[in-house]
């Protein structure tokens, strides 16, 4: 059982370049989300979807974007990446309903960016 | 607005010390509150869990009450062991609207042998 599936795990950019993290679950959990980690400021929302064709902004969208075309995958799309956005970035996923919501979020490994 | 606040880590134990990490929390409404924890490489994964006022959350020997009237969850646990040394992230999620939870900044512990 994968699980939350990430990658890549680490990359470099150069400011200005754009790029994809790609976050897949095989769990058929209904809400996905993506944060970013940032040293001693714990996990930041960037964007969430409650199911395939809706998304939402979390705390903290701008410069980046999301789609959710289907339940299994969540892409995040940097298009100008600027030294602000070096960070750890997790994709997370969860399963809401009626009579089952235990509140728990299932992570990725973590995708570690590096802009230059 | 919604927030979570950890004590100020790092934090360095010895193995079989007695540990607590505190949180605190403030939020509008009645908040379910969780603990989650990171190992090295790893994504987070939960740790525990509490619903309501009094409840109790526990698994694998760590500990959290949820108390109200003090708004806080404090993580204990008796006796640590190396495989504790993790980071410990305090989270609350509000009841309404999406499944959407708010962290504290994480609290680094390394036990030491």
């Amino acid at each position: 059982n994968a699980g939350v599936t990430q990658t890549p795990k680490f990359r470099i950019l150069k400011i200005g370049q754009s790029m994809t993290l790609q976050c897949a679950q095989d769990m058929n959990h209904n809400y996905m989300y993506w944060y970013r980690q940032d040293p001693g400021m714990g996990l930041k929302l960037i964007y969430y979807s409650v199911g395939a064709g809706i998304t939402d902004k979390g705390e903290v969208p701008n410069g980046y974007n999301v789609s959710r075309s289907t339940t299994e995958d969540f892409p995040l799309r940097l298009e100008l990446a600027a030294p602000s956005q070096t960070s750890v970035y997790f994709c997370a996923s969860s399963y809401l309903r009626a009579g089952a919501n235990t509140g728990e979020l299932f992570f990725g490994e973590g995708s570690r960016l590096t802009v230059l | 607005g919604n927030s979570v606040t950890q004590m100020e880590g790092p934090v360095t134990l010895s193995e079989e010390a007695f540990l607590t990490i505190n949180c605190t929390y403030t939020a509008t409404g009645y908040p379910s509150l969780f603990w989650y924890v990171q190992y090295p490489g790893e994504g987070l994964q939960l740790l525990l869990k509490a619903t309501k006022a009094d409840d109790k959350g526990s698994n694998k020997g760590f500990e959290a009450t949820y108390r109200k009237e003090t708004t806080s969850f404090h993580l204990e646990k008796g006796s640590v062991q190396v495989s504790d040394s993790a980071v410990y992230f305090c989270a609350l999620r509000l009841i309404q609207g999406a499944q959407k939870l708010v962290f504290g900044q994480g609290t680094r512990l390394t036990i030491n042998p």
